[in-house]
């Protein structure tokens, strides 16, 4: 059972250029999320999904957007990276639209812009 | 809005020593909360939850939390700290907000235990 996978693990991009992050999820779960993780910052959400079809901006929006055409499936893109979006990135999902989840996260991605 | 606030940003222990981490969240309504744990070079897993019930609830590897509705609380604790017990600890609250949950975290208590 993989679990929550993140693809790809490490990017380094250009200012300006653009890429998608994927995270697929083989649990059935509804729930999904993105977030950021920087040093003393902890986790900040950037947008969430709480069903196929359907997403929601989280704490830090700005400059991503996201897609869950697939209940599986939940992309994260950067239109137009800026140095600040360096960063390592967690997906995670959850099984219960509820209070009581629990998160499932993948392994990160780290993305370096230059 | 929803936040939560952990107050040790970096802890160093001796072994054996006891660990207390503090977590604050502010919320008015039902909320459930949760530690997670990061070990280096791993992903993020969950410690220990509490959704309802008895308030000190038990995680793995000993680790233990309170739940104090009053001051709105969540407090870490261990009373004899390993060195694998190194990593990042992360406060979560997850709440219902605008008909929806969403889940946040604290910005992380990074812990190193000397051997």
């Amino acid at each position: 059972n993989a679990g929550v996978t993140q693809t790809p693990k490490f990017r380094v991009l250009k200012t300006g250029q653009s890429m998608t992050l994927l995270c697929a999820q083989d649990m059935n779960h509804e729930y999904m999320y993105w977030y950021r993780q920087d040093p003393g910052m902890g986790l900040r959400l950037i947008h969430y999904s709480v069903g196929e079809g359907t997403t929601a901006k989280g704490e830090v929006p700005d400059g991503y957007n996201v897609s869950r055409l697939k209940k599986q499936n939940f992309l994260l893109g950067l239109e137009s990276a800026a140095p600040s979006q360096t960063s390592v990135y967690f997906c995670a999902s959850s099984s219960r639209s509820s209070g009581a989840n629990v998160l499932t996260f993948g392994a990160g991605s780290r993305l370096t812009v230059l | 809005a929803q936040s939560v606030s952990q107050h040790n940003h970096h802890v160093i222990l001796s072994e054996a020593a006891s660990l207390e981490l503090g977590c604050n969240y502010s919320y008015g309504g039902t909320v459930n909360l949760f530690w997670y744990v990061q070990y280096p070079g791993q992903h993020l897993q969950l410690l220990l939850k509490y959704f309802s019930g008895d308030p000190l609830v038990k995680g793995i590897k000993g680790f233990e939390a309170e739940f104090i509705k009053s001051k709105f609380s969540f407090n870490l604790r261990k009373p004899s700290v390993q060195w694998s017990d190194t990593a990042e600890y992360f406060c979560a609250v997850n709440a219902r907000t605008s008909g929806t949950y969403k889940y946040i975290f604290g910005t992380g208590t990074r812990l190193k235990v000397l051997a």
